[in-house]
């Protein structure tokens, strides 16, 4: 099945230690989503990929990159993680950006911990 | 950005229909409503999205108002499965478009 793939599904980090987040998609979708939820809050978006346009949310710290080398696949770099980062981080793609009405498909998340 | 509310929390019992509201007062015209779900520890998932008709599908139906300002999702036969957030989202019309999601409505299906 066409289907949006995280790994790992938890990731523990040491503070200020850099980590990878990855995300794959067999759905040849054009566009990648990366948002951040905390614990008991709402899904908030941190950048997508257009293609390969990059298009960053003013909110999002400079802390957190992405990279996306082919349409399959996207990673979110985190260089220096805090507690503060501690959460779900959650993949989503779209055949083009939403609000063209298309629809968003969401991976499973990754938990990431830092300790 | 247009913003959504709901209320926080809503009970239901199962094999009743759940009918979850959403107010969208500030929404433009070409911002559509969509409906997502979060089942507790995965990704949200896409239930339904309307402009300005009522839409149905195999998941839900949308109620949108004719001045737009609110909707309301129905789940016709509620399962101990659709216990969920679920997120009422107007999304931007423009070219790069995104889903800000609000804090949603915690529906709990009662046996």
């Amino acid at each position: 099945d066409a289907m949006v793939i995280q790994n790992p599904r938890y990731q523990v980090t040491q503070f200020g230690k850099p980590v990878t987040l990855s995300c794959s998609q067999t759905l040849n979708h054009n566009v990648m989503y990366w948002y951040q939820q905390k614990s008991s809050q709402a899904p908030k978006l941190l950048f997508h990929y257009y293609d390969k346009d990059f298009n960053n949310e003013a909110d999002t710290p400079d802390n957190f990159q992405s990279r996306r080398p082919n349409t399959s696949f996207c990673f979110l770099d985190i260089r220096s993680p805090g507690l503060g980062d501690a959460a779900m981080y959650l993949c989503a793609t779209s055949r083009v950006p939403t609000g063209q009405e298309e629809t968003q498909y969401f991976g499973p998340g990754t938990r990431l911990l830092v300790l | 950005d247009a913003k959504t509310t709901q209320p926080p929390s809503m009970d239901c019992a199962e094999g009743r229909a759940a009918n979850l509201p959403c107010n969208h007062s500030t929404i433009s015209g070409n911002e559509y409503v969509y409906w997502y779900r979060q089942i507790h520890s995965q990704g949200p998932q896409y239930i339904i999205h309307g402009l300005k008709n009522n839409e149905t599908n195999e998941m839900a139906s949308l109620i949108i108002t004719e001045d737009r300002k609110s909707s309301t999702l129905i789940l016709p036969h509620a399962t101990l499965r659709d216990t969920a957030v679920y997120y009422c989202i107007v999304a931007r019309g423009s070219t790069l478009g995104r889903l800000y999601f609000g804090r949603g409505t915690q529906l709990t299906v009662w046996p």
